[in-house]
């Protein structure tokens, strides 16, 4: 297997510009991860998706972010618009999630974006 | 927040030396897990512990768990300059959904 597949490995872009990011999980995996890692916050889940359906948002910064998954290959992070303060790698992961508890994530490798 | 906060942050060792990492977390927790990142590459899984269980081996990483104390430490044996990596403890909190919280990391440089 491939693993993780993240879409675009860098992305530079100006404040007011929409971004986005793209994932392909894992086949098979029924969970997928969206973080974002900085230097001063270190790495934060931002949502999650099982078998497509978003579980847990509440780490979503705000309004002008929204992900999606339309499927069980794909699923996008989007930015609107972009502020100098989005700065940052955007990890995607997944899991196959096969016990009770939360099992190994499979992290793709990363988009760095940088807002200017 | 940070669910686990590692310790210390930076660490610097000859190759063949031994390296520890301590792992503090704040909730109760169904497991813990440790991964690696390479500088600019993704996070690797490297070792995953439940909360019944107070030690586990994989190759030359040992890792124990003290849910009394809410801490954990990552013990690499025999270190080599391969292992130059951050290195990051997860914890999945007990009721809190299918989600890892990760710590803040140790960066360990192992040098020749």
């Amino acid at each position: 297997d491939a693993g993780v597949i993240q879409s675009p490995r860098h992305e530079v872009t100006e404040m007011g510009q929409e971004v986005t990011l793209r994932c392909k999980p894992i086949s098979g995996h029924d969970y997928l991860f969206w973080y974002r890692q900085t230097m001063m916050r270190g790495l934060e889940l931002l949502i999650y998706f099982n078998n497509n359906v978003p579980i847990d948002d509440s780490g979503m910064p705000e309004d002008r972010f929204s992900a999606k998954m339309p499927n069980a290959s794909f699923s996008t992070l989007k930015i609107q618009p972009s502020e100098p303060r989005d700065s940052a790698v955007y990890f995607c992961a997944s899991s196959p999630m096969t016990g009770v508890d939360t099992g190994e994530l499979f992290f793709g490798e990363g988009s760095r974006l940088t807002v200017l | 927040s940070q669910q686990g906060e590692e310790d210390p942050q930076a660490l610097s060792i000859q190759e063949g030396e031994n390296a520890t990492m301590n792992c503090s977390y704040k909730t109760s927790i169904n497991n813990l897990q440790w991964y690696r990142q390479n500088s600019g590459r993704g996070l690797v899984h490297l070792i995953l512990i439940r909360s019944n269980e107070r030690e586990k081996h994989s190759g030359r990483l040992r890792v124990t768990l003290d849910t009394s104390k809410k801490s954990s430490s990552l013990l690499i044996t025999a270190s080599r300059a391969a292992d130059t990596a951050s290195y990051f403890c997860a914890t999945d909190a007990w009721g809190g959904g299918n989600k890892l919280t990760f710590g803040t990391g140790t960066q360990l440089k192992v040098e020749l």
